[in-house]
């Protein structure tokens, strides 16, 4: 069936170092691709999305490419900030379906 | 602009208990919606989703169950909970087959 693989966490990083978090998904057809954010406490907030291969989603310095050689949509950001700790969780909607699965979450956490 | 309610924030209630977790969306029609369950530290579980009003579509086999007695409203309930239930308990939205939206979610904890 179709899944989505994420790289565990933690990950901590300094502020202003250079982010990477990987994905890697299994499934038939033309998913779309999505980034969540989770803040503790809080329900989990679209960051970006790609809709077919090639694409590239961005949003607040953040950004994944959909990737569908290397069936991937890592996340990148050039330069975190403390306020960028949370947990990221990339998910998939397959074709013809209306379920989107996720990952299991990376938690990062950025230091002052 | 569209936005999703979940009631309450924070529930704790002894084993055996019954449940309702009731969630609205404001600001749209006919959304697909979505039940999940976070347990600390894990990801997400897709408990059920509906595409209409009386569709309900379970994933996993417990002793939950959700209807859709109106189309904005989504209720999830247990006649009676066991400590396994505990969790963050999120309820989403959609459109067609475009990005979900979350809402606050709900702690539950079984004691």
């Amino acid at each position: 069936g179709d899944s989505v693989t994420q790289m565990e966490g933690p990950v901590t990083l300094s502020e202003e170092a250079f982010l990477t978090i990987n994905c890697t998904y299994t499934a038939t057809g033309y998913p779309s691709l999505f980034w969540y954010v989770q803040y503790p406490g809080e329900g989990l907030q679209l960051l970006l999305k790609a809709t077919k291969a090639d694409d590239k989603g961005s949003n607040k310095g953040f950004e994944a490419t959909y990737r569908k050689e290397t069936t991937s949509f890592h996340l990148e950001k050039g330069s975190v900030q403390v306020s960028d700790s949370a947990v990221y969780f990339c998910a998939l909607l397959t074709s013809g379906t209306y379920k989107y699965i996720f990952g299991t979450g990376t938690r990062l956490k950025v230091l002052a | 602009s569209q936005t999703i309610h979940q009631w309450p924030a924070t529930l704790v209630q002894p084993v055996g208990s019954p449940l309702s977790l009731e969630c609205t969306v404001e600001g749209t029609s006919n959304p697909n919606l979505y039940w999940y369950r976070q347990a600390a530290g894990r990801g997400l579980q897709l408990l059920f989703y509906s595409v209409g009003i009386g569709q309900i579509s379970s994933e996993v086999p417990q002793n939950l169950s959700a209807s859709r007695p109106q189309d904005r409203q989504f209720i999830l309930s247990s006649k009676k909970l066991l400590l396994s239930d505990s969790g963050f308990y999120l309820c989403a939205w959609s459109v067609f087959r475009d990005t979900q939206y979350f809402g606050p979610g709900t702690r539950l904890t079984v004691l």
